[in-house]
């Protein structure tokens, strides 16, 4: 089974600055997907980022971007230039892609809630 | 993008009846969504796999005649909540998935069930 370790519950950070999100996995397959998903007060899960494991490449989108260390099985957020609209609960999560029972699941680490100063 | 769609939004009943919330997906078919359940200040906790045309696929410690899942067609879902009780209320959402190779998966907006 995969575990996802999101081991700092709250951050903040102010507004314009960089903030990193630390997540930390563990898994056995050699083949997955990872994401960040944000959830605000609406709780709306919105995807944020994703990574291929195969890919060595780190992923960006905008403002984030991620540092996916496959050995270390890490997989770090970070947000450039916080705006307010990022506070929120920032969850990693793990899938799997083979083929059969438990393909396709997502399993995520506790989240990490955000808070953007002004 | 793929958008996902969960009803209804909030609902309220009484101890001992059951409400069932749906979850569709409106551009795209979903050959499987999944159901999780949420409670306030945690994570999501995967309860079932819904597979189209076939029964659905419980996470441990959930139980399958208290949540009935249906996947009648590829773009509907459905979770039944029978015979609620209080400690049922929660926060559910679905999801789905696109059948391309690497799709996220796309979240509902989520039902908030307050069971009296």
């Amino acid at each position: 089974a995969q575990t996802v370790t999101q081991s700092q519950p709250e951050m903040s950070v102010q507004e314009a600055e960089t903030v990193t999100l630390s997540c930390t996995y563990d898994t056995s397959e050699n083949n997955y997907y990872l994401f960040w998903y944000k959830q605000p007060p609406s709780r709306q899960m919105i995807l944020v980022i994703r990574q291929e494991a195969y890919k060595q490449q780190n992923a960006t989108e905008n403002r984030f971007s991620v540092n996916f260390q496959k050995a270390a099985k890490s997989f770090s957020l970070k947000i450039s230039d916080s705006q307010l609209g990022d506070t929120a609960m920032y969850f990693c999560a793990f899938m799997n892609i083979y083929s059969g029972a438990g393909s396709y699941q997502l399993t995520f680490g506790k989240g990490t809630k955000l808070s953007v100063i002004p | 993008g793929a958008v996902v769609s969960q009803h209804p939004s909030r609902v309220i009943c009484k101890s001992g009846t059951s409400v069932k919330i749906e979850c569709r997906s409106l551009d795209f078919q979903a050959t499987t969504m999944f159901w999780y359940r949420q409670f306030p200040k945690q994570s999501l906790m995967l309860m079932a796999t819904s597979n189209e045309g076939s029964k659905a696929t419980y996470e441990q410690g959930v139980e399958k005649d208290k949540f009935l899942i249906n996947h009648a067609s590829l773009t509907l879902s459905t979770l039944t909540v029978t015979s609620a009780h209080p400690e049922d209320s929660s926060f559910y959402i679905c999801s789905a998935r696109a059948p391309q190779a690497g799709s996220p998966l796309h979240f509902g907006n989520g039902t908030r069930l307050t069971v009296t």
